[in-house]
């Protein structure tokens, strides 16, 4: 166990809805980054926020968005689904910024019908 | 543009023997370098990390890997494998310059190893 969690675990859910999943990060770890991992595209880094602040930014749909709380956990929005948005999305957490392993959580298989 | 590239999709190993997965990278400078595992249906778990210092890393659950930087491989490996070790591997790379901590990952290299 990383001690990152993730909800929901599944998801299941129609082509051009919204939906938002959660991640708390260890604790006492300041940075979070959310990942996507399909078949096709592989793993991809999608964003990361360091403190509340985003800190990076990777191949991250216009359609999806995230933010940090101040508890530190955070959200990642999707919208307007597509098919194609199918896939696990992973989340992440280090202490801080440099050179620091990454825990990740278990994942939230979305899946766009 | 930064690459990493995992050239194998599948090592297959007998148990008690030596194993090997592939990493190179092509990132400017001298980048963070990761090895993570992942078992089906979790979540990738951190193995081990090279940011500076001896080319040899050691990590967890016996693996290692060793850094060479003229050749820009980072390949993961472990003196005598475990049927447990099946899993999918995933090299990571972090570009140095950047402030930020976006890891780049290989496509994942499949250890199956056989009793």
């Amino acid at each position: 166990d990383s001690g990152v969690t993730q909800t929901p675990k599944h998801l299941i859910t129609a082509t051009g809805q919204r939906v938002t999943l959660r991640c708390s990060p260890r604790s006492g770890d300041l940075s979070v980054y959310w990942y996507q991992q399909s078949l096709d595209q592989g793993l991809q880094f999608l964003i990361q926020y360091y403190n509340g602040e985003e800190r990076a930014k990777g191949n991250i749909l216009e359609r999806f968005s995230a933010q940090q709380f101040p508890d530190l956990h955070s959200e990642l929005n999707l919208s307007s689904l597509e098919l194609g948005d199918s896939a696990l999305y992973f989340c992440a957490s280090s202490v801080g910024l440099a050179g620091d392993e990454q825990y990740f959580g278990p994942g939230t298989r979305l899946t766009v019908t | 543009a930064q690459s990493v590239a995992q050239p194998e999709d599948q090592v297959n190993v007998a148990e008690g023997n030596p194993l090997t997965v592939k990493c190179t990278y092509s990132v400017s400078g001298n980048p963070y370098l990761f090895w993570y595992v992942q078992y089906p249906n979790r979540g990738l778990q951190f193995l081990l990390k090279y940011i500076t210092g001896d080319n040899l890393v050691k990590g967890s659950y016996g693996f290692e890997a060793e850094f060479n930087k003229s050749q820009t491989s980072f390949h993961l490996k472990k003196p005598s494998a475990l049927v447990s070790d099946s899993a999918l591997y995933f090299c990571a790379v972090r570009d140095r310059r950047n402030q930020g901590g976006k890891l780049i990952f290989g496509q994942g290299t499949e250890l199956s190893v056989k009793p």
